[in-house]
């Protein structure tokens, strides 16, 4: 049963600390996404990847926010520094060219 | 329309009563309309993703149809039970290549037994 999976589940951290959160992408999948879930913004776009190179992260915001995929394994997304108003919940999800996205069960991120 | 728009924003309905909501989406460039569940605490799971004029699809006592030209598309649920009970978004994908989907914010159900 193939998923996505996202590490860690929660954070907790204090304003000013890095945060790296982590995605595996289900094996086969050449887009991966990253969402942040707001009360305000409900679902929206950071960035994402086709094939590992990065497409669009016109979402995300520049100065403190970065996303990688090293590998064909692992995406990741780095804060830096993290701020109060980056708490949310963080969503990865992979898919085809196009297709349906897969979503993981996200990284609950709380900035104190 | 610029923007994905849903409505209602929540509904609140009765164990086996039948419901629907809309999705309003841009019209022009259009590729793909996708559906997605989205229960309290969980992640969204995909349940229908249409690109036709006029196409309609089914799972179980769930449907959805769509209308591209005027930009809409409806999500019925026969017989509502508690376990329907989640957050319904849609999200539009246009032509470009772009693999960017502008999700709505979603209709939130509750059925109640």
């Amino acid at each position: 049963d193939a998923r996505v999976t996202q590490t860690p589940r929660h954070k907790v951290t204090e304003m000013g600390q890095e945060v790296t959160m982590r995605c595996q992408p289900i094996l086969g999948h050449n887009t991966v996404f990253w969402y942040r879930q707001t009360m305000m913004q409900g679902l929206e776009l950071l960035a994402y990847f086709r094939n590992r190179a990065p497409l669009d992260d016109s979402g995300m915001p520049k100065d403190r926010f970065s996303a990688e995929m090293p590998d064909a394994t692992l995406a990741t997304l780095k804060i830096q520094p993290s701020e109060p108003r980056d708490s949310a919940v963080y969503f990865c999800a992979s898919g085809l060219r196009q297709g349906v996205q897969y979503f993981g069960p996200g990284t609950r991120l709380t900035v104190l | 329309i610029l923007n994905v728009e849903q409505s209602p924003q929540s509904l609140h309905v009765q164990e086996g009563d039948s419901t629907n909501f809309t999705c309003s989406f841009p019209s022009s460039n259009f590729y793909a309309l996708h559906w997605y569940r989205w229960e309290t605490a969980k992640s969204p799971e995909a349940l229908f993703v249409m690109t036709l004029n006029g196409d309609e699809k089914k799972k179980g006592r769930i449907s959805a149809t769509l209308n591209t030209k005027e930009g809409y598309s409806y999500l019925y649920i026969k017989g509502s039970q508690p376990e329907d009970s989640a957050t319904y978004l849609c999200a539009s994908l246009t032509q470009g290549g772009s693999e960017k989907l502008v999700f709505g914010k979603g209709t939130k159900l509750t059925v109640n037994p």
